[in-house]
């Protein structure tokens, strides 16, 4: 039971251009969500979050906007960057991220010169 | 953020050995540490959350028996894989919870290859 999806895996954008990642989840009990970042043989790093009381939050060119009534969440990235090319996964939590973390499949974003 | 290492890297052992995973917190005393399991373009999988001084808890369907957890200090768990089958070939990763200038996410270890043949 995959409680939180990302249904492209993959995703290519221009550098310059603004790259939108998706992120759906189904579990009402997460109230805490996060965007991480992962290069080939890396751990995860953490690039922003945003918790349920919010529907944006902002840190330089990320911008993490969440909708709970569609459980749905997206990263914006602009402008993008070819140091931005990786793989994005979303994650969830149901107390402050603290807690056990539930991941998405992971969208590879490559980023075009 | 919290600085998480992971010993070693990359390991190849042949099927039926035990292999051992350290991860340690470097500037951060964890009293709570996570394991996971990365297969190839998969989710990242919680294995256990290993606590300082306790038993680990681990989620469900993964063996405890098979994979042993020991996190004997506030800056040390190890991730024991043992008599290990070629379907147990992962990238293991841990991670630290909180810490730093954050305490709300996890702070990752860079990742072990586990390739068992």
């Amino acid at each position: 039971d995959q409680q939180v999806k990302q249904n492209s895996p993959s995703l290519s954008v221009q550098e310059g251009r603004i790259s939108i990642l998706n992120c759906d989840y189904t579990n009402s009990m997460f109230d805490y969500f996060l965007w991480y970042k992962k290069y080939p043989a890396e751990g995860p790093t953490f690039l922003i979050s945003i918790s349920s009381i919010k529907d944006k939050n902002e840190d330089g060119r990320f911008t993490v906007f969440l909708n709970k009534s569609a459980k749905h969440l997206s990263l914006h990235i602009v402008p993008s960057q070819p140091g931005d090319s990786a793989v994005y996964f979303c994650a969830a939590s149901a107390n402050f991220g603290n807690e056990k973390l539930t991941f998405g499949t992971g969208t590879r974003l490559t980023i075009i010169p | 953020g919290a600085v998480v290492s992971q010993h070693p890297s990359r390991v190849i052992c042949k099927s039926g050995t035990s292999v051992k995973i350290e991860c340690r917190s470097l500037d951060f005393q964890a009293t709570t540490m996570f394991w996971y399991r990365q297969f190839p373009k998969k989710s990242l999988m919680l294995m256990a959350t290993s606590n300082e001084g306790s038993k680990a808890t681990y989620e469900q369907g993964v063996e405890k028996d098979k994979f042993l957890i020991n996190h004997a200090s506030l800056t040390l768990s190890t991730l024991t894989v043992t008599s290990a089958h070629p379907e147990d070939s992962s990238f293991y990763i841990c991670s630290v919870g909180g810490g730093g200038a954050r305490t709300d996410t996890q702070y990752f270890g860079p990742g072990t290859r586990l390739t068992v043949l």
